[in-house]
């Protein structure tokens, strides 16, 4: 079974602090995709980042940054320095080849709302 | 600017009437997907096609009916048997339906029914 579990419900900083979003998924396959996207109260989704199964190095994009590891099935996120404007619910999600008959279909997670504070 | 419409909004309805949500993309996507979100929940799959003329029932279709008879437009129709329609429903699409395309997502709309 394809499985996304993000354990924090909500996260609450002040800003210029850093905070990770964790993610953790399950599946038997070999070959996938994970992905974040942003929510942020305007209510569309925005992409993030797409990994591949195969390709474990971690990405730096300015503040955002993203810590793939299969041996544990995660594939957290951190925002460093964060600032109001990244308050937001964030969404990991896994895509499988196959899954249900056809591909691309996207495995969410329930979400993590991180808060910024001034 | 490219991108996907969703209209309107928020949609308010009575209880045992079909309502319609609109979804537009001038992306040139091949796939288009329907989601449903509820508060505290992450998306679940309603309905996705891969191509005009096609389309198959996602995690939770019951309820839902759909059709794609252009390449740019993928309306949802919310019948009288979906049990619990109040929720906030997205769309989206992708160049073509694969595990490794990101989606994009349109704004949403928030449909309530009393």
């Amino acid at each position: 079974a394809q499985k996304v579990t993000q354990a924090q419900t909500e996260i609450s900083v002040v800003e210029k602090e850093d905070v990770t979003l964790d993610c953790v998924y399950e599946t038997r396959d070999t070959t996938y995709y994970l992905f974040w996207y942003k929510q942020p109260p305007s209510g569309e989704l925005v992409f993030l980042i797409r990994r591949n199964s195969f390709d474990e190095q971690n990405e730096i994009s300015g503040r955002y940054s993203w810590n793939f590891q299969k041996s544990t099935s995660s594939f957290n996120f951190t925002i460093t320095a964060s600032q109001v404007v990244d308050s937001a619910v964030y969404f990991c999600a896994l895509s499988v080849p196959d899954y249900g008959g056809s591909q691309g279909n996207l495995i969410f997670g329930k979400g993590t709302k991180l808060s910024v504070k001034p | 600017d490219g991108g996907i419409t969703q209209s309107p909004k928020y949609l308010f309805r009575k209880e045992g009437q079909n309502v319609t949500l609109s979804c537009e993309q001038n992306l040139n996507h091949d796939a288009m997907y329907w989601y449903r979100q509820d508060p505290g929940q992450g998306l679940r799959l309603i309905y996705y096609s891969q191509i005009v003329n096609d389309f198959q029932k996602g995690d939770i279709a019951e309820g839902y009916s759909v059709s794609r008879e252009k390449k740019e437009s993928f309306p949802l129709t919310v019948t009288s048997a979906q049990k619990n329609p109040t929720a906030f429903y997205l769309c989206a699409s992708s160049i073509v339906s694969g595990p490794s395309y990101e989606q994009y997502f349109g704004p949403g709309t928030r449909l309530t029914v009393t």
